[in-house]
């Protein structure tokens, strides 16, 4: 199993980012997928969550309105599209498979965001 | 909010230690989805327990899960150098949403 993350890197408050994740070694399709964060030196937080068909989305509250997470079920591929960041969006960003309904099984290594001017 | 674990524990080689995970009846009480990861130092977390007690192939018999009430629990028997990591709980709070907990760093003693 492999969840590789790319997209990361150092943005400006109120900027925009968008991470990627490919997947391989699993059936894409048979698992809800989700980003997970951390901020440096702290723990793990839950940011959302994309059923198989995308049918259901769930964001967590200190990042409603401002993410977006999508998948393309053909390439393997899920996204998360990151506007007007803040400071405290500065984080690893881990791409995760759940089981649903349980939390994540699979984690991909991570990607580091840092939102400063 | 996060689950309530406890800062740090710790004990020697062989011996064992038990780390908590409290949170209420909308999550851990209410559902046997709770799940507990490893993370050592700059890697990502690794899942080590899953709906409470199941362990996934590779994960040793010395990692166990329980749960009573609002509390789940994660007991490392046998404890060996490699453990000393942090340690997480997380579990469904409904309506899509998952928690996690504050987090436990393990030291071997």
């Amino acid at each position: 199993v492999q969840l590789v993350e790319s997209g990361g890197g150092l943005v400006k408050p109120g900027g925009s980012l968008r991470l990627s994740c490919v997947s391989s070694g699993f059936s894409f399709t048979d698992y809800y997928m989700g980003w997970v964060r951390q901020a440096p030196g702290k723990g793990l937080e839950w940011v959302s969550y994309i059923s198989s068909t995308a049918g259901t989305i769930s964001y967590a509250d200190s990042v409603k309105g401002r993410f977006t997470i999508s998948r393309d079920n053909a390439n393997n591929a899920l996204y998360l599209q990151m506007n007007n960041l803040r400071a405290e969006d500065t984080a690893v960003y881990y791409c995760v498979a759940h089981d649903k309904p349980n939390p994540p099984h699979y984690w991909g290594q991570g990607t580091l965001v840092t939102v400063s001017s | 909010s996060a689950l309530t674990q406890p800062p740090s524990a710790s004990g020697s080689p062989g011996q064992s230690v038990t780390i908590s995970c409290t949170g209420t009846n909308s999550d851990v009480g209410g559902y046997n989805f709770v799940s507990w990861y490893q993370q050592h130092p700059g890697q990502a977390p690794k899942l080590i327990i899953y709906e409470v007690v199941k362990r996934p192939s590779g994960v040793p018999d010395r990692f166990s899960g329980s749960k009573s009430g609002k509390t789940a629990s994660l007991t490392v028997s046998g404890l060996q150098a490699e453990d000393e990591a942090d340690y997480y709980c997380s579990s469904y709070a409904g309506a899509n949403n998952y928690l996690f907990g504050t987090g436990t760093k393990v030291t071997v003693l």
